[in-house]
Formats: structure tokens, C-alpha cells, sequence
């Protein structure tokens, strides 16, 4: 069983290239989450979806944009990489509603992005 | 808006002893959840606990309880009788169930167990 599966799991990007990093689940999850972490500042919500097709903005959304064509795959993409964006990302899912389970997350094994 | 915190960076408990991590919460979503999770130093991000806001009782599950109280806004956890293997970096989180559905989290705690 997968879960939630991220690639890739490391990249080094240079100063203003563009990237995607791809999540996707195979548990059916409506919900979807892109998290950054970085030392002492916990993981910070960048952009989410609630169903396929959707999109909205978390704490952190600029300069990232990100894309919900099918339900089981969300795209996150930096269109000119900045140094700023060095992190370890973080994809999650979790189920649609409360009752239907306890709402928790199920994440990705992350992917570690340096941009030089 | 939505706002999780942490105020303890770090913490040390001595092995069997138990330990409390506090966390603070804001919403405005009349329906929420609160969890907690745990990162050991290998990376991966592991649930613990749930409660959810209108839960009559705090939430236990196996040596983990939540200190649940609403009216202050605060979710702790309680760790019974720490083991070596809990050493690690712990998260407060928060969903809101209706509204925005932002799951958002705390800086986090990191809980070093001394043998």
C-alpha cells in the first residue's frame, strides 16, 4: 500500500529554474496539503485542495502555484526558484470530513529542495 | 484566522517520568479538530493523537492523552512513562471542519528523554 508517495525526494535547482513536485495518494482522500519546513518554524501550509479541481492558498502561497487535475495527484510547481524556497516540502492527505475517520494526515515522505 | 503555538522549543524529561507539551490554539471555525504528531530525527511525520472540539472527553491512546480544555484554548499533550524512543520533535495541529478546512500546525516541540 503507497499512501502518499512524493518525487522526487531531492532536487537541486539553480536561481530562477522551475520545477514541479509531484504528490500523489491512493487512498481516495478529498483533501490535500503542500507543507515547507524549515528549522523552527514548523510546517508551514503553503497551498491545499479540497477536491479535485480545487485550490487555495495556505500560509505561505507566494511564489508557488499548484494544480488538482485528478483527485489522486497535486502539483506543486515554482515557476523561478529563489533561494528562499530551500526547504524540505511535505505533501499530506487526509479524509473528507469529520465522521469519516479522525481527519488525520498521511504524508509524504517529503522531498528536500536547495536552490543555489 | 487560524493560529497554533508552541512555546516550548525544547524540553527534557528524565526516562519513565511523564511530560506535558503545551499548546495554544485560535479559530474561528465553530467546529475543529486538534492533533498532535510526532517527528523522530529520521523525518517522517507520525499521527498520535485526535480530539475533536465538541469531545466530551479528553482523548487517549496508549501512553498519549490530550489535556483538552476549550474554554482556554488549550490542547497539551501528556506523555506517561517516556521511553528513549520518544525522543523527538512533536506538532500541534489544527483543522477546522468547516469554513476554510486550513490544516495548519505549531513550531513544534523537541522533547530530548534522558536515560
Amino acid at each position: 500500500n503507497a499512501g502518499v508517495t512524493q518525487t522526487p525526494k531531492f532536487r537541486v535547482l539553480k536561481t530562477g529554474q522551475s520545477m514541479t513536485l509531484l504528490c500523489a495518494q491512493d487512498m481516495n482522500h478529498e483533501y490535500m496539503y503542500w507543507y515547507r519546513q524549515d528549522p523552527g518554524m514548523g510546517l508551514r501550509l503553503i497551498h491545499y485542495s479540497v477536491g479535485e479541481g480545487t485550490t487555495a492558498k495556505g500560509e505561505v502561497p507566494d511564489g508557488y502555484n499548484v494544480s488538482r487535475l485528478k483527485k489522486q495527484n497535486f502539483l506543486l510547481g515554482l515557476e523561478s526558484a529563489a533561494p528562499s524556497q530551500t526547504s524540505v516540502y511535505f505533501c499530506a492527505s487526509s479524509t473528507e470530513r469529520e465522521g469519516r475517520g479522525t481527519g488525520e494526515l498521511f504524508f509524504g515522505e517529503g522531498s528536500r529542495l536547495t536552490v543555489l | 484566522a487560524q493560529k497554533i503555538t508552541q512555546t516550548q522549543p525544547g524540553m527534557f524529561v528524565q526516562e519513565k517520568e511523564a511530560v506535558t507539551l503545551d499548546c495554544t490554539y485560535d479559530t474561528s471555525d465553530p467546529s475543529y479538530g486538534l492533533f498532535w504528531y510526532k517527528q523522530p530525527s529520521s523525518g517522517e511525520m507520525i499521527f498520535l493523537i485526535y480530539q475533536g472540539s465538541y469531545d466530551q472527553q479528553n482523548a487517549t491512546e496508549g501512553r498519549y492523552s490530550l489535556n483538552f480544555q476549550k474554554a482556554r484554548k488549550s490542547a497539551n499533550l501528556v506523555i506517561s512513562a517516556s521511553q528513549l524512543g520518544d525522543s523527538a520533535m512533536y506538532f500541534c495541529a489544527m483543522r477546522g471542519w468547516s469554513g476554510t478546512y486550513k490544516y495548519i500546525f505549531g513550531t513544534g516541540t523537541r522533547l530530548k528523554v534522558l536515560a
